[in-house]
């Protein structure tokens, strides 16, 4: 099936710092979204992106939706233990109706040391 | 938090055997969804609901049914059991307003071994 390359897998940075990470296709999205899963519970919307070029925040969160509709990233500035846990992008290829499929990407596990 | 609900939270089952799990909803959103979530391959889709009666596949359907005979339930049964049906479960639902459809609010899992 269809898949999201989502990288990098895995980040273990120091409190204060600023993270990056990002997710490709080979297929357009019309729907980037980015979710956060903490340990041991279901993943939590962070970031919806509706637009090519999109570029929205939410807090310390940055996440733009790729010129291309191709790709999305996600930037966290100034990072905290708090953020530590999974971040998962997910695209959407339709628009409502009953093909509103989502396909997520791998997941980046991010650690932060105090 | 959106009101969904799951159920059992942790099973462990013998190969062969049926298993259901049931997932519950307060807030009336028509969209439901079961995940299945495994080391390297994030979460696939297993199968969704958009209504009462109205079920389609997802990703990985195999092995997997699902029901939905009231708005608030979606139950996902497994008809025999296999090892390689050892996941997390998560559960999802959203909301059918247009552009919005992708925003999910996931269950907090339900994670079950098949031995």
């Amino acid at each position: 099936g269809q898949q999201l390359n989502q990288s990098p897998q895995s980040m273990f940075i120091q409190e204060g710092e600023d993270v990056s990470m990002n997710c490709t296709s080979s297929s357009i999205f019309n729907t980037w979204l980015w979710y956060k899963q903490d340990p041991g519970e279901g993943p939590v919307l962070l970031i919806a992106l509706y637009k090519a070029g999109e570029l929205t925040s939410n807090g310390r969160l940055t996440a733009q939706f790729g010129i291309t509709r191709k790709d999305s990233f996600l930037n966290i500035s100034a990072s905290i233990p708090s953020d530590v846990g999974i971040y998962f992008c997910a695209g959407q290829q339709n628009y409502g109706g009953a093909t509103n499929k989502l396909i997520f990407g791998t997941g980046t596990l991010l650690a932060v040391q105090p | 938090d959106a009101g969904i609900t799951q159920s059992p939270r942790h099973k462990v089952t013998e190969t062969g055997t049926p298993v259901t799990l049931r997932c519950h909803q307060t807030e009336n959103h028509r969209y439901m969804y079961w995940y299945r979530q495994d080391p390297g391959h994030g979460l696939r889709l297993i199968h969704y609901s958009y209504g009462v009666k109205d079920t389609d596949k997802g990703e990985v359907s195999d092995g997997y049914s699902v029901s939905r005979s009231k708005t608030e339930d979606f139950l996902l049964t497994l008809e025999s059991a296999t090892s390689s049906q050892t996941s997390v479960y998560f559960c999802a639902i959203s909301e059918s307003r247009g552009t919005h459809t992708g925003e999910l609010f996931f269950g907090e899992g339900s994670r079950l071994t098949v031995l």
